[in-house]
């Protein structure tokens, strides 16, 4: 397994504004994803988080609203952009650690919750 | 049409019951399939992955049909602890996970 911390694990926001939330893991891993669970809903996949190239957007989510980036193989940030209410939700990070890669088997960041008023 | 569809329950249990989970994920290229556990306001970790030929883990059964696309779990002899949300999951072709909307799970006393 990997153990995943994320700054901030929570906040509370103007709208307008943006936040950079951060994800970190004790280990080199080869993918970092970074999910949505908006209240009362389940997981969805926001953008796969390449080191050293782009991120890869999933349908709805664009780069202009959620930049991400990925520096090296145990660090990566998500930025919610110009924020309105509907943004509110839990942000997590997860991770594929190298020796899990063959189970297939993520593990996830203890989430970020943020509220914008 | 949702890549997972899973019944989001309730299921209300009493402890010692037997339960059961199913859910259908519609892509039918999908590998690798999971059941993972959400505690309120927590993460969600890994419960276990489904194989082909069904697999077991303690009180925990997953079994999968791809002729169906169809994936299930049963809880044996349920205790309190396993109330949760269980999340049915299945992989996409880049790692990336697809979640189903949960089932919600409370085990009474």
């Amino acid at each position: 397994s990997a153990v995943i911390s994320q700054k901030p694990s929570r906040d509370i926001c103007q709208r307008g504004t943006s936040l950079t939330i951060q994800c970190q893991v004790d280990s080199q891993v080869t993918m970092m994803f970074w999910y949505r669970q908006q209240p009362g809903q389940s997981l969805t996949l926001i953008a796969t988080a390449n080191q050293g190239s782009e991120a890869t957007y999933e349908s709805g989510f664009v780069i202009d609203k959620f930049p991400i980036s990925r520096p090296n193989l145990t660090f990566s940030t998500l930025t919610v952009s110009n924020m309105s209410p509907e943004d509110s939700s839990i942000y997590l990070c997860s991770v594929l650690p190298r020796l899990a890669e063959i189970y297939n088997e993520q593990f996830f960041g203890p989430g970020t919750r943020l509220t914008v008023l | 049409r949702k890549e997972v569809e899973q019944d989001p329950g309730p299921f209300n249990v009493p402890e010692g019951a037997t339960v059961a989970f199913n859910c259908t994920y519609s892509n039918s290229a999908s590998q690798s399939f999971f059941w993972y556990r959400q505690d309120c306001r927590k993460e969600p970790k890994l419960l276990m992955s489904v194989y082909s030929s069904g697999n077991e883990d303690g009180r925990f059964t997953a079994q999968l049909n791809r002729a169906s696309q169809y994936i299930s779990l049963l809880i044996r002899d349920s205790k309190l602890s396993d109330s949760a949300t269980y999340l049915c999951v299945v992989k996409g072709t880049a790692n990336n996970l697809f979640f189903g909307t949960g089932t919600r799970l409370t085990v009474i006393p």
